[in-house]
């Protein structure tokens, strides 16, 4: 069964500190590792797209990396308006296109 | 270029009753997906609807129904509503073929069941 874990559930920054939040997955075949941003009461927005081990994608101060067991959605420097859950997504193993999410990390920035 | 348009935002409801969510897809996405995020999780998949018909199934029972109209806008019914129904309702819009990066989320109907 399609399983995605993330770590931590909750993080808590000062403005400027940079971390790192963890996404582990255990699916047969990848076919692309999803990052969304969820803000309160909103639908989730699309990041990133990462499909092999290696891969890395940047988008202002966020940085999604990609292993062959995990993701990681790195944030530098981050400031108050990147607080929000962030969930990751890999697409279920069926013959539709869908996905399975994990719980998320809620990440509060500070000022 | 609209995005995904859900209504209502917020809706209650009593336990038993039937509540039907809707949903505008995207304009040129022909595919809709409806997920389940209870509070502190995330968004479970519910169904897929393509070009009308059923697309595939999450583990949800019968009484979550749905339908998908020409225009590619759809409705998500849910009948004998239970206390564990609470949650918000997602709708996800894309283009055909495509898997996360073309879904559009549209902002959710938060039910409450009382």
């Amino acid at each position: 069964e399609d399983q995605v874990t993330q770590s931590p559930e909750a993080l808590r920054l000062q403005e400027g500190e940079s971390s790192s939040l963890n996404c582990s997955y255990t699916v047969s075949g990848l076919r692309g590792l999803f990052w969304y941003r969820q803000d309160p009461g909103k639908g989730p927005e699309f990041l990133f797209t990462l499909y092999s081990a290696g891969e890395e994608k940047e988008k202002e101060r966020l940085k999604a990396t990609l292993t062959k067991k995990e993701s990681f959605l790195h944030i530098t420097a981050p400031k108050p308006e990147d607080s929000a859950t962030y969930l990751c997504a890999v697409p279920l193993n069926s013959g539709y296109s869908t996905l399975t999410f994990g719980k998320g990390t809620m990440l509060l920035v500070s000022p | 270029e609209t995005g995904v348009t859900q209504s209502p935002t917020h809706l209650i409801k009593t336990r038993g009753q039937q509540v039907t969510l809707r949903c505008s897809s995207q304009s040129g996405h022909n595919t809709v997906s409806w997920y389940q995020q209870a509070l502190g999780q995330g968004p479970q998949f519910i169904f897929q609807y393509y070009r009308e018909e059923e697309n595939g199934r999450g583990n949800f029972p019968p009484r979550f129904s749905g339908l998908q109209f020409p225009n590619y806008s759809s409705e998500l019914n849910v009948n004998a509503l239970e206390l564990d129904d609470s949650a918000l309702y997602l709708c996800a819009s894309s283009p055909t073929g495509s898997e996360g990066y073309g879904y559009t989320f549209g902002s959710g109907t938060r039910l409450t069941v009382v």
